[in-house]
């Protein structure tokens, strides 16, 4: 079946370095692919998304590379901040449903 | 724009009763509404699909009649956890969207804890 692997967090960083969280997929068609934030307390925001294959999404500083070849879709920030510490889930849709199947997410804490 | 508001944001209440979470569209018509069940630390799994005006399908494992799920509108969707128990405790989230291809919107999820 369709599915996400996500990195296992959590993820400490200092303020200003740089981020990556890994995200593959195994999934029988083309899928679109995303990647959401969950603050504490909160829902999920979408924080980017690609539909084909080499499309980059990107936002606040945060993109992700679709790499079919290597079926993944990690997510990177060059400077991370404080306030980026949340919980990160990569997600991909693969039929007009349009259900998400997330990954498990990953937890990233950045320090002052 | 598309803002998703879920009521209430935390609920405890005893053992037995009935719980029922709303979750509201407020600037676009969603067509499809999902209801999500999120255990802490862990990722979110789907429950339920809801589209407006038609029963609810509910994903393997899911009970129907303990969650009972109502769209009667295009601007809202409502949970209702029947009868609820200690397991039932969880964070709870639904999603809208306004079309097939569109993406799904996030609520900010509902807190739900049973003494």
């Amino acid at each position: 079946g369709n599915s996400v692997t996500q990195m296992e967090g959590p993820v400490t960083l200092s303020e200003e370095a740089f981020l990556t969280i890994n995200c593959t997929y195994t999934a029988t068609g083309y899928p679109s692919l995303f990647w959401y934030v969950q603050y504490p307390g909160e829902g999920l925001q979408l924080l980017l998304k690609a539909t084909k294959a080499d499309d980059k999404g990107s936002n606040k500083g945060f993109e992700a590379t679709y790499r079919k070849e290597t079926t993944s879709f990690h997510l990177e920030k060059g400077s991370v901040q404080v306030s980026d510490s949340a919980v990160y889930f990569c997600a991909l849709t693969m039929d007009s449903s349009y259900k998400l199947i997330f990954g498990s997410g990953t937890r990233l804490l950045v320090r002052p | 724009g598309a803002v998703v508001s879920q009521h209430p944001s935390w609920v405890i209440c005893k053992s037995g009763t009935s719980v029922k979470i709303e979750c509201r569209s407020l600037d676009f018509q969603a067509t499809t509404m999902f209801w999500y069940r999120q255990f802490p630390k862990q990722s979110l799994m789907l429950m339920a699909t809801s589209n407006e005006g038609s029963k609810a399908t509910y994903e393997q494992g899911v009970e129907k009649d303990k969650f009972l799920i109502n769209h009667a509108s295009l601007t809202l969707s409502t949970l209702t956890v029947t009868s609820a128990h200690p397991e039932d405790s969880s964070f709870y989230i639904c999603s809208a969207r306004s079309g097939v291809y569109q993406p799904q919107h996030f609520g900010d999820g509902t807190r739900l804890s049973i003494l």
